[in-house]
Parts: C-alpha cells; structure tokens; sequence
C-alpha cells in the first residue's frame, strides 16, 4: 500500500523568506509525485508533478519541489514567500506500476501561513 | 481555462435519505474521479471511471455508493441510504490520461447529513 507522511501541521514563514513543506511517501515501485494547494472553500488546485528526469522540478506561482529518491521525499519549496501564498498544501503520490485509473494518495495536508 | 463544476455546493440531508452529487469534468478529459475529505481530515480516493465503467474503487466505495455517466457530460455520485458517517466534502476530478497526468478537481460538495 502506498502512504504519504506531512510531518507538519502547520508551516510559519515570514514575509520574503524561503519556505519549505516537507512531505515523504510510501509506495511499492517507482512513484509519480504531485502537490495540490487548497484555498478557503475551494478545490484543490494543481501545482507540480514529478514524473522522471530531473529532480528539481518546477510549478506555478514560482514554487518548486525537489524529489529525493533515496530519502523518498519530495519537499516543495519557493525562494521567497508572499502572503497570497497561505493555504493549505497536499502531497501526494500513486505508483507507476499500478493501473491507469488509480486514485491519488494524499498526505493529510500543511497549513502554510505567511506573515507580513 | 476549463474547469471541473460541482453542483450543488452544499447538500444537507437527513440519515437515510439518498442523495446525488453531480459534477461535470472537463470536456475532453476520460478518467473521472469522486474523493472525499471528511473534516479535519486527508483527502481519500473512492472511485475511478474510464470507459463507462468503474476501474478502480477504494474501500470505503461500498454497496451504498454507485457512480454514472448518465449523458455524456455529468458525472454524478449516488449515495442509497446517508449516514451521519458521510458528511464530509466530495471533490470530483477529471484527467486526460493515465497515470502520470494530473487530476484537476472542482471545488466540491460539502454534504452534511443529519
């Protein structure tokens, strides 16, 4: 069975600060790698995937996630916060070698807070 | 840009009562998806659906759930008999592949049973 781990609940960055979400996961083969961001009464939105090739993989609203095989994680990260960014943060992962139409296994979510 | 519609936004129902979630995904999109996250709580996959059938469903998709793409566009959640147990948000999502394609939700049905 395949599991993702957010070991934390919430996140505090200040203003123009780096910030990191960490996440690590669980799966029998190979994984494909996603991070969705959830605002208040919205659905998730899609950020990054990582599928192969180069480990430091890029997203939208200049955030990025950096896939580390050997310690299976994948942290999101971005070079300077803004206050727009605060929001809740979902890892998550499905095998490749499951089939075509399994679901995604997500994380139980980051809570991103970015202080002026 | 296209978006996955949910209607309605909020369903309130009283235990035992049947109910349908309706979501239309994007327009080109071929695999369809029902997750839902119960308050507080990780988003949990219930159901995929390719090809008019069911291709994947999870554990907790039992007797009482049953999915269906009744015209083509929509993409309904039934559920028979609600529990108190099933409240909680349901996001459908669509996708125009297999595997490594991302999910694109919409913004869900909180469903409050009572």
């Amino acid at each position: 069975a395949q599991s993702v781990a957010q070991p934390e609940d919430q996140v505090n960055v200040a203003e123009g600060n780096p910030l990191t979400v960490k996440c690590t996961y669980s799966v029998s083969g190979n994984p494909y790698l996603f991070w969705y961001v959830q605002y208040p009464n919205r659905g998730l939105q899609f950020l990054l995937k990582y599928i192969t090739g180069d480990n430091l993989v890029k997203g939208s609203y200049g955030f990025e996630a950096e896939f580390n095989k050997s310690q299976t994680s994948f942290h999101l990260k971005k070079p300077s916060a803004l206050v727009s960014d605060s929001a809740l943060y979902f890892c998550a992962v499905r095998d490749r070698a499951g089939g075509g139409a399994d679901g995604l296994t997500f994380g139980k979510g980051t809570h991103l807070i970015i202080q002026p | 840009e296209p978006e996955v519609t949910q209607t309605p936004s909020h369903q309130v129902t009283q235990m035992g009562q049947e109910v349908i979630l309706r979501c239309v995904p994007i327009s080109n999109h071929l695999y369809f998806y029902w997750y839902r996250q119960i308050l507080g709580q990780k988003v949990e996959f219930l159901v995929s659906f390719y090809n008019n059938e069911i291709s994947e469903k999870s554990e907790i998709f039992d007797d009482q759930f049953s999915v269906e793409r009744p015209d083509g566009s929509n993409f309904t959640l039934k559920i028979r008999s609600t529990k108190l147990e099933d409240s909680a948000m349901y996001f459908c999502a669509s996708t125009a592949g297999t595997t490594y394609y991302e999910q694109y939700f919409g913004p869900g049905t909180r469903l409050t049973v009572t």
